[in-house]
């Protein structure tokens, strides 16, 4: 079974924490996606990479960072977390350009609390 | 400016009843990709379908069709004879061909199937 894996369903954390959010891809896809989901405002994208050491932001990055060191992960870093930062938190990846029609594969999210 | 509406935010029907899920996108484009997504409570959004803007074709899988109309920029989806299984949240997303691989999702719209 091909799957996106993020690493932690439910995190709390305090206001100014530094919150990391994993997500390991098995498809060896090109792209991998940070999306948020929020009541209201669906999926709005946070950032995107086509490839290892490449990101771009999306529609809302301000807040946050990313890293993919390797092809198969993708980290979402909130270096202080806030409260405005409570939410769905969504991985998701897709094969690359070329050979890429546009579908993509999400984890089952992270919820995370920040109080 | 590409835009995907759903402008149904909640919708609920009683089991067996046909229900439909409004999809309208805006784009200048002319090479495109629509798709349906499913998210069921587990949090996961399940690929449905993808569509090209050059095959206006409706389609059918089982309980499942969707309705492509580029004339009146539509792309809707129809559950016939619904079952409490299919409540969940369903997204419509747009993929334009000529810009990154970023995918518009709409706002969602989730579907009550009652007993």
């Amino acid at each position: 079974d091909v799957k996106v894996t993020q690493s932690s369903r439910y995190l709390v954390k305090r206001t100014g924490e530094k919150v990391f959010l994993e997500c390991v891809q098995d498809m060896d896809h090109e792209n991998m996606f940070w999306y948020r989901q929020d009541p209201g405002l669906g999926l709005r994208l946070i950032y995107f990479s086509y490839d290892v050491k490449m990101k771009e932001k999306g529609d809302i990055p301000e807040g946050y960072s990313v890293s993919r060191e390797k092809k198969e992960r993708f980290s979402l870093i909130l270096e202080s977390a806030s409260t405005n930062q409570t939410s769905m938190y969504l991985c998701a990846s897709s094969r690359g350009f070329s050979a890429n029609t546009g579908e993509l594969f999400f984890g089952e999210g992270s919820r995370l609390t920040v109080l | 400016a590409q835009k995907v509406t759903q402008a149904q935010t909640e919708i609920s029907v009683v089991e067996k009843e046909d229900v439909t899920l409004d999809c309208v996108y805006e784009t200048r484009d002319t090479t495109y990709y629509l798709f349906w997504y499913k998210q069921p409570p587990s949090g996961e959004l399940v690929f449905l379908i993808r569509r090209n803007s050059f095959d206006e074709q409706n389609e059918i899988s089982g309980r499942y069709s969707w309705n492509f109309q580029k004339s009146t920029s539509s792309f809707n989806f129809t559950i016939t004879a619904s079952q409490v299984v299919d409540s969940a949240v369903y997204f419509c997303a747009l993929r334009v061909m000529n810009r990154d691989d970023k995918i518009i999702f709409g706002k969602g719209t989730r579907l009550h199937i009652l007993p």
